[in-house]
């Protein structure tokens, strides 16, 4: 079964700054990679989708990669608002979720 | 769309009590899946539909636990009897499999307490 690691846990970073989240699988045969926001108390909402055929995928100020030899995605924030401030998570759409990070940006 | 709905929103109930959680997918969706969100165990899958037909319920823990989806429209949840280890966030999401951007969409979750 997919194994999804994300590291790190938690994140704090003073506003501007580019925020670096990484996601890590064991299985290279991913399906696709999808990077999720979570607000407390709240459910999940889609950032991007990278289909396993794609290498990266840009909406605004996020960018995210996947590199399937070396088994990880990363997903890249730039110049962070507070707003950013909230947990995020990778998902193998073969169903296999990480644990998240949680992103702090202070103002 | 409205979105994946989800009801209730929240539940709090006792020990040994019945609990049924609803879900109606995203219109012209085929696939649906049930999530368990708690601190300790992060998002778990419990049940995935294809075209309203299990396809894995794998992580299905435990025969107090049911799903069903009747119609492509609607989809239950049940645990009887229900028990404090239970208590969590169950998050319903539907895609469309099979097309090029399978995008998965999550429903607001409903908030079980049982105590």
């Amino acid at each position: 079964k997919q194994e999804v690691t994300q590291i790190p846990a938690a994140l704090s970073v003073p506003e501007g700054e580019n925020l670096v989240l990484n996601c890590s699988f064991t299985d290279s045969a991913i399906y696709n990679l999808q990077w999720f926001r979570q607000d407390p108390g709240k459910g999940l909402t889609s950032l991007l989708l990278i289909q396993s055929s794609q290498r990266e995928q840009t909406s605004g100020r996020l960018n995210a990669s996947l590199d399937k030899s070396s088994g990880r995605s990363t997903l890249y924030i730039a110049a962070s608002q507070p707003g950013d401030s909230a947990t995020y998570l990778c998902a193998d759409l073969k169903l296999s979720f990480g644990a998240g990070t949680t992103v702090t940006v202070r103002a | 769309d409205a979105g994946v709905i989800q009801s209730p929103r929240h539940e709090v109930t006792e020990m040994g009590q019945e609990v049924t959680l609803r879900c109606k997918p995203i219109s012209g969706h085929n696939s649906l899946f049930w999530y368990r969100q708690t601190m300790m165990r992060g998002l778990e899958l419990l049940i995935y539909f294809n075209n309203n037909v299990p396809i894995d319920d794998s992580g299905m823990p435990e025969d107090r636990f049911s799903a069903k989806m009747p119609n492509a429209s609607f989809s239950t949840l049940k645990i009887q009897p229900s028990e404090p280890r239970d208590s969590a966030v169950y998050f319903c999401a539907s895609r469309e499999e099979g097309q090029i951007q399978e995008t998965q969409y999550f429903g607001p979750g409903t908030r079980l307490l049982v105590l």
